[in-house]
């Protein structure tokens, strides 16, 4: 199945610091999803991005599907930005979601 | 609100025993998704429904069933319940069958097996 990995595993940041979260996948994809797990276990949709760049306030995404590989920008980060950050694909015969294992995002006062 | 419920949000209960996970899909949606998120494993798929019938299996055991009911709403049962199957179970939803869509997430069933 399709390989689906994550850099950096763990980030910590101090408040107002930029970040930049990488994923990578090992096959052609119709479906890239970033997610924000906060601590309370509940898991955020950000952005739906299998190709191309969108923003959404301090958060922007960019995925180069040709060469296989999605970035999320955090700028200005802020406390309540702590958690993990997912990155799931879907396989273009596929039906479901294949997790990465998480950049884990802890950002200090 | 990403507009998926599940019910119960937490539920214990001992080894061997049975229970059943609840799930209903975002208005309008007719795909739901199950996922398990544990220690071990990761967030993987476990199981997908569109309009009632299975579409696609993960890495469910066969000690886990689900079914889409006519209403779109999906149930997860798991038996035999083992100490490993503590997790925090997901129910995701879209409106398509396959492919190009997003899915959305419900806030998830923290099961303690004990």
């Amino acid at each position: 199945g399709i390989q689906v990995e994550q850099s950096p595993p763990d980030l910590i940041l101090q408040e107002g610091a930029n970040s930049t979260l990488r994923c990578n996948f090992s096959d052609s994809v119709n479906n890239l999803q970033w997610f924000h797990q906060n601590p309370w276990g509940q898991l955020i949709n950000l952005f739906y991005i299998p190709s191309g760049t969108k923003q959404n306030g301090r958060l922007s995404a960019t995925t180069v599907a040709t060469e296989r590989y999605s970035l999320l920008y955090i700028s200005s980060s802020q406390t309540t930005d702590s958690g993990v950050y997912f990155c799931a694909v879907a396989e273009n015969s596929g039906y479901a979601l294949n997790f990465g294992k998480g950049t884990s995002l802890l950002v200090t006062p | 609100d990403s507009g998926v419920t599940q019910t119960p949000k937490h539920l214990i209960t001992a080894t061997g025993q049975r229970v059943t996970l609840r799930c209903s899909p975002r208005s309008g949606d007719l795909s739901v998704y199950w996922y398990q998120q544990s220690l071990d494993q990761g967030l993987q798929f476990l199981i997908q429904y569109y309009n009632g019938e299975e579409r696609a299996k993960g890495n469910i055991l066969e000690r886990f069933s689900a079914q889409q009911f006519p209403d779109l709403h999906s149930e997860l049962n798991l038996s035999s319940l083992e100490l490993g199957d503590s997790a925090l179970y997901f129910c995701a939803s879209s409106d398509r069958d396959r492919g190009v869509h997003t899915q959305y997430f419900g806030p998830g069933t923290r099961l303690t097996v004990l």
